[in-house]
């Protein structure tokens, strides 16, 4: 299958520091998300993308679909200790959610 | 609403022992799936569903069953389990299909160790 390659694959940093994470591919890929995972939990949409050069926030997140369409990044600014977690990227190709593919994940630790 | 709801949240398992995850959502989703989630693997879809009576396989549908009843319920089947199956399960629905990602739902997940 396709192969997304997210880093960085574990990130320890300190409260009110800011995070950058992202994804590339091989392959182009139609929309970009971004999910965060709470231990014991699954996975939540945090932000959708669906246009190359796309920039969307939400709150204190940012994520921009590259020009591309093989990459995409996240920021968090000033973070929180709430931030804690996984946060994965996928692709998706067509307009189904059975074409999405999910990158490695990236362990956010935020340390007081 | 409960949402996605899985069950059970732990099981482990001998090699060759069979068992059901059970996955339910009250939404009126037509589509739902499988994931399994393995360290470095990101999430990998097993079996999806696009409504009652129709299934279709994933990207690694080997070792596992799917059925869909009914709209509710998409049990995932392991008939004979395999060490390598040792993962966390995740159920996840949409309304339909064709919905996109940005609103598919996922459950709380089942770890599940196979011996």
């Amino acid at each position: 299958g396709q192969q997304l390659n997210q880093s960085p694959q574990s990130m320890f940093i300190q409260e009110g520091e800011d995070v950058s994470m992202n994804c590339t591919s091989s392959s182009i890929f139609n929309t970009w998300l971004w999910y965060k995972q709470d231990p014991g939990e699954g996975p939540v949409l945090l932000i959708a993308l669906y246009k190359a050069g796309e920039l969307t926030s939400n709150g204190r997140l940012t994520a921009q679909f590259g020009i591309t369409r093989k990459d995409s990044f996240l920021n968090i600014s000033a973070s929180i200790p709430s931030d804690v977690g996984i946060y994965f990227c996928a692709g998706q190709r067509g307009g189904s959610a059975r074409q999405l593919t999910f990158g490695s994940g990236t362990q956010l630790t935020v340390l007081p | 609403n409960a949402g996605v709801t899985q069950t059970p949240k732990f099981q482990v398992l001998k090699t060759g022992q069979s068992m059901t995850l059970q996955c339910a959502q009250d939404m009126n989703h037509e589509y739902m799936s499988w994931y399994r989630q393995d360290p470095g693997m990101g999430l990998r879809l097993i079996h999806y569903s696009v409504g009652a009576g129709i299934t279709d396989q994933g990207e690694v549908p080997n070792g596992y069953n799917v059925s869909r009843s009914t709209t509710e319920d998409f049990p995932l089947r392991l008939l004979s389990a395999a060490p390598s199956q040792t993962s966390v399960y995740f159920c996840a629905s949409s309304i339909s299909s064709f919905s996109g990602a940005n609103v598919l739902t996922f459950g709380a997940g089942s770890r599940l160790t196979v011996l």
